[in-house]
């Protein structure tokens, strides 16, 4: 399994961008990175899956480098509702992204 | 319909009882999956089941007992619990496990939060 390893927590401002790296030197040749959010006492929800380069959707942006070492979830304008946890997930050749690592603690603040 | 439906959402029981959490998805989802989840820390996998049969079992104790009757369902039953055995148990379904190729997104439900007294 690729280790991952996140900051503990960040505070950041409401509007402002927030930008969390996960490291994952191991990361394997066909391996996907996944980010998840999750609020307390709920289960956690999908944002972004990427494999390499530039990933975005309506809600994130995954950055990926060349070498897949790390990768960093965006989060545009944050509000004082994406206060959560997010995990940075990767998964094992032809298996799910089953193993949460530590998480961020990200807090908004008005 | 995009969502796993886990009942009963609390749950106490004492260290003698006998009890089941259950998990429902109608996604045509292949895979389900039971985490337990301690206060401030990660969801910890247990066991997860593809096309109806126990695929990963993570050296979970015994007293946790496994079940699924069909691909929409998934049971755990649950006996002599121990207080630490206290978490939210949460339930999780995706396409298909393993996967090869593109890799697909896991939808969880809210939980079972339950309490050994």
């Amino acid at each position: 399994l690729a280790k991952t390893t996140q900051p503990i927590s960040m505070d950041s401002y409401e509007g402002q961008e927030v930008n969390i790296t996960c490291s994952h030197n191991n990361i394997a040749t066909n391996d996907y990175i996944t980010w998840y959010q999750q609020f307390p006492s709920q289960g956690p929800r999908f944002i972004i899956q990427g494999y390499k380069t530039k990933v975005t959707n309506e809600v994130a942006s995954l950055f990926i480098p060349a070498d897949r070492k790390s990768s960093t979830l965006s989060l545009p304008r944050v509000s004082l509702s994406d206060t959560a946890v997010y995990y940075c997930l990767v998964g094992e050749t032809g298996a799910n992204n089953l193993f949460f690592g530590t998480g961020t603690r990200l807090t908004v603040i008005p | 319909d995009t969502e796993v439906t886990q009942t009963p959402k609390h749950l106490v029981m004492g260290m003698t009882n006998k009890k089941s959490l259950k998990c429902e998805q109608h996604m045509g989802h292949r895979a389900m999956y039971w985490y337990k989840q301690k206060a401030k820390k990660p969801p910890e996998l247990m066991f997860v089941y593809s096309y109806e049969k126990l695929s990963i079992n993570e050296s979970v104790p015994s007293r946790f007992s496994p079940e699924c009757p069909n691909s929409s369902l998934l049971n755990l039953h649950l006996h002599a619990l121990q207080p630490e055995d206290s978490a939210l148990y949460l339930c999780a379904s995706s396409q298909d496990y393993p996967r090869g190729g593109a890799d697909t997104e896991a939808f969880f439900g809210q939980g079972t939060r339950l309490t050994v007294v």
